[in-house]
C-alpha cells in the first residue's frame, strides 16, 4: 500500500461546478498536511496546509480526519484557471520526510 | 528573492554517464528533499536530508546518491545513468527538520533529464 493515496482523475467538471478530492494516508502519527497545485509539470507550489479544525481559503475548503486518516479538498464555483494537478502532501516523521500522493487531475471546462 | 535553485534545467545523458545535480536554496531551511516525478507517478521521495551533515533514504533511492555540502546546498548524483532515470527531478526545502514538523516546501523550477 502506498503512503499517500490519491484518486488521479481525471475529474472533468463544468465551470461552476463544486469538486472535492480526497487522499488517504497510511502514518497514523503525520503531523503535517497540505494540499499543492502543479500547472503542466512545473514547480508544485502550495495551495493551503491543512489544519486539525479544518480550513478555509476563499472558494477553497480542507478538511482532516485523522480517525479515518484521510484528508479532504473542497472547491466551490470551479473556474478555468482551477484546471490543474492537486497533490496531497503528508509529512512523516519530525525529520522532515514529505511524502506525495501521486496527484489527482482536474480539468474544468466551459 | 532566489527561493530554491537547480541546475541544470535541462540534461541528456548516454546509459553509464554520471551527473550531479546540484540544489542550493537560501531560505535558511534546515530541510531539502529531492524527487523525481514521471507520467501519473507523482512527486517520489528519492533522499531528503533534515539538517546539516544527514541524509535519509525516501521511496525511490536506487541508482542515486546525494551530499549536504552545507544548509543552503543539496546535491543529486547518478553514478552510472540508465534510461529508467529519465525523468522531471525537483529539489525542495522546508523548515522543520530535527524535531520539528516539516512545513511547506518550496521547489526549484525542475530539471528535465533524458537518458539515452
Amino acid at each position: 500500500r502506498k503512503e499517500v493515496e490519491q484518486d488521479p482523475g481525471p475529474f472533468n467538471v463544468p465551470e461552476g461546478a463544486t469538486v472535492a478530492f480526497n487522499c488517504t494516508y497510511s502514518n497514523s502519527a503525520s503531523q503535517s498536511f497540505f494540499w499543492y497545485r502543479q500547472d503542466c509539470r512545473k514547480e508544485p507550489k502550495l495551495l493551503m496546509s491543512v489544519y486539525s479544525s479544518g480550513n478555509e481559503d476563499g472558494r477553497f475548503t480542507a478538511q482532516l480526519n485523522r480517525a479515518s486518516q484521510y484528508i479532504s479538498l473542497l472547491i466551490r464555483d470551479s473556474k478555468l484557471s482551477d484546471s490543474a494537478t492537486y497533490l496531497c502532501v503528508v509529512s512523516y516523521n519530525q525529520g522532515g520526510k514529505l511524502i506525495f500522493g501521486q496527484g489527482t487531475e482536474l480539468s474544468v471546462k466551459p | 528573492n532566489a527561493g530554491v535553485t537547480q541546475t541544470p534545467k535541462f540534461q541528456v545523458l548516454k546509459t553509464g554517464q554520471s551527473m550531479t545535480l546540484q540544489c542550493a536554496q537560501d531560505m535558511n531551511h534546515n530541510s531539502m528533499y529531492w524527487y523525481r516525478q514521471d507520467p501519473g507517478m507523482g512527486l517520489r521521495l528519492i533522499y531528503y536530508s533534515a539538517s546539516e551533515g544527514t541524509t535519509d533514504k525516501g521511496e525511490v533511492p536506487n541508482g542515486y546518491n546525494v551530499s549536504r555540502l552545507n544548509k543552503r546546498e543539496f546535491s543529486l548524483r547518478l553514478e552510472s545513468a540508465a534510461p529508467s532515470q529519465t525523468s522531471v527531478y525537483f529539489c525542495a526545502s522546508s523548515e522543520g527538520g530535527g524535531r520539528v514538523w516539516p512545513t511547506e516546501a518550496f521547489f526549484g523550477q525542475g530539471t528535465r533529464l533524458t537518458v539515452v
